[in-house]
Parts: C-alpha cells; sequence; structure tokens
C-alpha cells in the first residue's frame, strides 16, 4: 500500500521565479490538501482540492494555486517566488465522505528554497 | 536532513521514563483533534486522535486526554524510548470543513 509520495525532495529557485511541486495521495484517497511549514513552526493550510476542484482555502495569495487530476494527484503552483516562500510543502491525502475518519496522511514534503 | 522546530519548547525525558506533551487549542468548534510526530527531514506522522464526544483514548504506549472546558489536549507517552525523539504536534478540525489547524509544536529529547 504505497504512502504519500511527493516530488522532487528538494528545489532551489530565485525570486520571481514559478515553481511547480507535486503530490500522488495514498492509495485509495480522494481529497488532497497542501500545507506550507516555516522552520520551527506547525503546517499552515494552503488549499485543498476534491473532485479536481478546490474545497477549501488558507490564508495565501494567489501567487499560490493548485490543480487535481482524474487520478487523484494534485499540483501545487507558485508564481513570483519571494524569499518568505522558501519552506517545506506538505502534501496530504485523506479520504472524503468516510463518516469514520478524517485522517489526513502526509508525505516526505519539498523542501522549497528560494534564493 | 533539515531541522524542524529549531525554537520550540523542548521536553527532556530519560528513556523508560513517561512523557507528557500539552497542547492548548484554540476553537471551541473543533471536533476531532490529532498528534503528529515529525521526525527531521520527514513529514508528519499521524500517531492518535479523538473525536470532542471523547475525553480519553488510548492506543500503543500512547494516550490522549482531551479537556473541552479548558480547550486542552496532552498526549502521554508511556516507557519513552530513543525512537519517540521528535517534534510532536496537535492538529484540529472543525466540523465546518477538513483543514488542519496545528499548534506550535513540542520538541521531545530522549536521554539514554
Amino acid at each position: 500500500d504505497a504512502g504519500v509520495t511527493q516530488s522532487p525532495t528538494h528545489l532551489i529557485k530565485t525570486r520571481g521565479q514559478q515553481v511547480t511541486l507535486r503530490c500522488s495521495p495514498k492509495s485509495g484517497h480522494d481529497t488532497v490538501s497542501w500545507y506550507q511549514q516555516a522552520l520551527g513552526q506547525g503546517p499552515q493550510f494552503i488549499f485543498q482540492y476534491y473532485e479536481e476542484e478546490e474545497r477549501q482555502r488558507g490564508n495565501f495569495p494567489d501567487r499560490f494555486s493548485g490543480h487535481q487530476f482524474p487520478n487523484y494527484s494534485s499540483e501545487l503552483n507558485v508564481n513570483a517566488l519571494l524569499l518568505g516562500d522558501s519552506a517545506l510543502y506538505l502534501c496530504a491525502s485523506s479520504l472524503v465522505g468516510d463518516p469514520s475518519t478524517d485522517t489526513q496522511y502526509f508525505g516526505p514534503g519539498t523542501r522549497l528554497t528560494v534564493l | 536532513g533539515e531541522s524542524v522546530g529549531l525554537h520550540l519548547p523542548t521536553l527532556s525525558v530519560q528513556e523508560g521514563d513517561n512523557s507528557i506533551i500539552n497542547c492548548a487549542y484554540s476553537n471551541s468548534a473543533s471536533d476531532y483533534f490529532i498528534w503528529y510526530k515529525q521526525e527531521s527531514g520527514k513529514g508528519p506522522q499521524f500517531i492518535i486522535d479523538i473525536r470532542s464526544n471523547m475525553d480519553k483514548r488510548q492506543g500503543q504506549r500512547v494516550t490522549v486526554l482531551l479537556n473541552k472546558t479548558v480547550k486542552h489536549l496532552s498526549l502521554q507517552i508511556a516507557a519513552t524510548q530513543p525512537g519517540d525523539s521528535a517534534v510532536y504536534f496537535c492538529a484540529e478540525i472543525t466540523a465546518a470543513g477538513n483543514k488542519l489547524t496545528f499548534g506550535g509544536g513540542t520538541r521531545v529529547l530522549v536521554k539514554p
């Protein structure tokens, strides 16, 4: 049973560039959530995708966008990168509609460094 | 791997002792709480969860206690082992949505 996978593991970009991060959910899951984790802090919710639609969004600017594909995998895109976007980006998957659990399972993350 | 939680409060525990990690949550509407463990260079790993209609839940070597009156959550780890060294986060979910809101985290260091 494959867990949540993310790619790439590490990424270095310069200010103003654009980046795309990828996530494959845990087998059987249909919902993907993205979080940003700065050093020394807990993860902050960016947005969640279900049925290829953005279902809920946190307090992040429009520079952060996403997409979910028919196979439930997802991408996070960040435009016009700022130094402050340097962080660990985490993807979490879950199964919506299952009343027994709302548990989100996390991938290993993508470490983004903006220079 | 990168270091998680450079400025987090730290709990130092002797191997074999019990650990208690505390968390205060803010939203009285939250109805589901989860404890995650995060090791350096890894994503958060699910440990145990509890619904708001419960005040205690036990797992293997772990117990979560929920006090809704004071909006407090705790994680107890029995017979702490070196592999328990990590940063621990509590997270809450409201009935209105599925987004996790994380607390600030506590670093646990297990001394041999």
